[in-house]
């Protein structure tokens, strides 16, 4: 079955901080997402890849850089922590085949910044 | 750039009821259409898609969905509700069919009362 794996799931960090969101997948897909989501509000795409050595800018990249050091994993990094930060952020796999639009979601990351 | 609009912020409903989650979309070109469930504290999970041909997909759980052109509209249905599905419904439309770039809706939380 599909595992998209995120780690922390909770984290509390500090103003001015830098704080490192990992996701792991083991669906072999070429693309993966990081969104966050805020109370109330659907998912909003941060950054994304099409495969390792790959990130792109998604809707909302200020204030957050992304790392995809192989076809595994992908990480989201915030040099800088700001209060603003504050959500849960949900790291996501997708097949680049026409055929198949589905994606998978982790279970997310919950972060609080102080 | 598209956006989605879920004017029902909250439905309930009782255990056996129908029930229609509505979504409505806006964007100029071909449109790839989805819906998700979120579950309390766990990530999203695909329920069902449309890009083309019918009209009316089918889903996981009972769920389906009708495509509307000229309404711009994708509305969820379910024929007669358990109380398990009791969630956060996500539309999501995308400008490409295989892609996770998605665009969300803020979403519906139904209720089912038993």
């Amino acid at each position: 079955e599909a595992a998209v794996t995120q780690s922390p799931r909770n984290k509390v960090a500090v103003t001015g901080g830098k704080v490192t969101l990992s996701c792991n997948q083991t669906n072999n897909h070429n693309n993966m997402y990081w969104y966050r989501q805020d109370t109330g509000h659907g998912l909003r795409l941060i950054h994304y890849s099409y495969g390792a050595g790959s990130t792109e800018k998604g809707d909302i990249p200020d204030g957050y850089k992304a790392s995809r050091p192989s076809q595994e994993n992908f990480s989201l990094i915030l040099e800088l922590a700001t209060p603003s930060q504050t959500s849960v952020y949900f790291c996501a796999s997708g097949d680049a085949s026409q055929s198949n639009t589905e994606v998978f979601f982790g279970k997310g990351t919950r972060l609080t910044v102080v | 750039t598209q956006t989605v609009s879920q004017s029902d912020a909250h439905v309930t409903v009782f255990e056996g009821d129908s029930v229609e989650l509505r979504c409505n979309y806006s964007y100029g070109g071909s449109i790839y259409l989805s819906w998700y469930i979120q579950h309390h504290g766990h990530g999203l999970q695909f329920l069902l898609k449309y890009y083309s041909g019918n009209p009316v997909v089918q889903g996981v759980n009972g769920f389906e969905a009708e495509f509307s052109k000229s309404d711009s509209s994708f509305h969820l249905r379910k024929a007669s509700v358990h109380w398990s599905d009791s969630a956060v419904y996500f539309c999501a439309v995308s400008a490409r069919a295989n892609t996770g770039k998605l665009t969300f809706g803020d979403g519906t939380v139904l209720t089912v009362k038993p």
